[in-house]
C-alpha cells in the first residue's frame, strides 16, 4: 500500500542551523501539506502545497519556513534559523484532492539545542 | 480558534467494552475524518465522513455526523488492548479542505 515517507526520523540540531525537513508524498497526490506537534500538544497545521505554490499558511508558518517541491517527487520543509521552540514533531501529508482523506507519514522529530 | 474538540480527553476501559468518543466543531464542514495517533509516532487515517452522510462503518469503526449539532462520534467495538492510542477528529472549515485537528481523546484499552 503506498505511503508517505519522511526522512529523517529524527534530526537534532543546533539553535540557528537551517533544517531540511524530507518528504515523499504518494505517487498520484496532488495535495501536500506540513504539520507539526509540540510534544504532549496538538497537531498544527503549517502550510498546504498545490499546483506547485503554497495554497494556504497559518500563522507559525513565518519567513523562517519555506517548502519546495524540487522534482517531482520530493516535499520538502526548510526551516532557516532554527530556535529552540522549533523543537517538535513534524509530519507530511498528502492528499488525492481537496476534501478527501489526508495520509500522513510517520514524522520527523526534530530537536534544536 | 479551534474548530475540532474531542470529548472526553481521556479514557480508560477494559477490553471487550465500547469506547465512545465525540467532536464538536464550530463552523460549516465539507468533511470530517478520525485518525489515530500511537504514542511517538505518525496519523493513520481510520475514517472520512462526508457533510451529506449521517453514519459510516469500517470494521469496528462506527462514526456518526449530526451537521445540525455540529457534532460526530466515533464508537469503537469490543476493544482491544491494541486500540489503545490517542483519537483525533479533523474537520476542514468550509471554504478551506485543510485538515484542522483537535486536541484527541487518549485511550487506554486495559487487557
Amino acid at each position: 500500500e503506498p505511503e508517505v515517507t519522511q526522512t529523517p526520523s529524527h534530526q537534532v540540531t543546533q539553535m540557528g542551523q537551517e533544517v531540511i525537513l524530507r518528504c515523499v508524498p504518494i505517487s498520484n497526490h496532488l495535495y501536500f501539506y506540513w504539520y507539526r506537534q509540540i510534544l504532549g500538544q496538538k497537531v498544527e497545521f503549517l502550510v498546504s502545497f498545490y499546483n506547485n505554490e503554497i495554497s494556504e499558511k497559518s500563522e507559525i508558518f513565518d519567513d523562517q519556513f519555506s517548502v519546495e517541491r524540487p522534482d517531482g517527487s520530493n516535499f520538502t520543509l526548510k526551516i532557516r534559523s532554527t530556535k529552540l521552540e522549533d523543537s517538535a514533531m513534524y509530519f507530511c501529508a498528502s492528499g488525492r484532492q481537496g476534501a478527501t482523506e489526508a495520509f500522513f507519514g510517520q514524522g520527523t522529530r526534530l530537536t534544536v539545542v | 480558534s479551534q474548530q475540532g474538540e474531542e470529548d472526553p480527553q481521556a479514557l480508560s476501559i477494559q477490553e471487550g467494552e465500547n469506547a465512545t468518543m465525540n467532536c464538536s466543531y464550530k463552523t460549516s464542514i465539507n468533511n470530517l475524518q478520525w485518525y489515530r495517533q500511537n504514542s511517538g509516532r505518525g496519523l493513520v487515517h481510520l475514517i472520512l465522513i462526508r457533510s451529506n452522510e449521517r453514519e459510516k462503518h469500517s470494521g469496528r469503526l462506527r462514526v456518526t455526523l449530526d451537521t445540525s449539532k455540529k457534532s460526530s462520534s466515533l464508537l469503537i467495538t469490543a476493544s482491544r488492548a491494541a486500540d489503545t492510542a490517542s483519537y483525533f477528529c479533523a474537520t476542514d472549515r468550509g471554504g478551506s479542505y485543510i485538515p484542522t485537528f483537535g486536541r484527541g481523546t487518549s485511550l487506554i484499552v486495559h487487557p
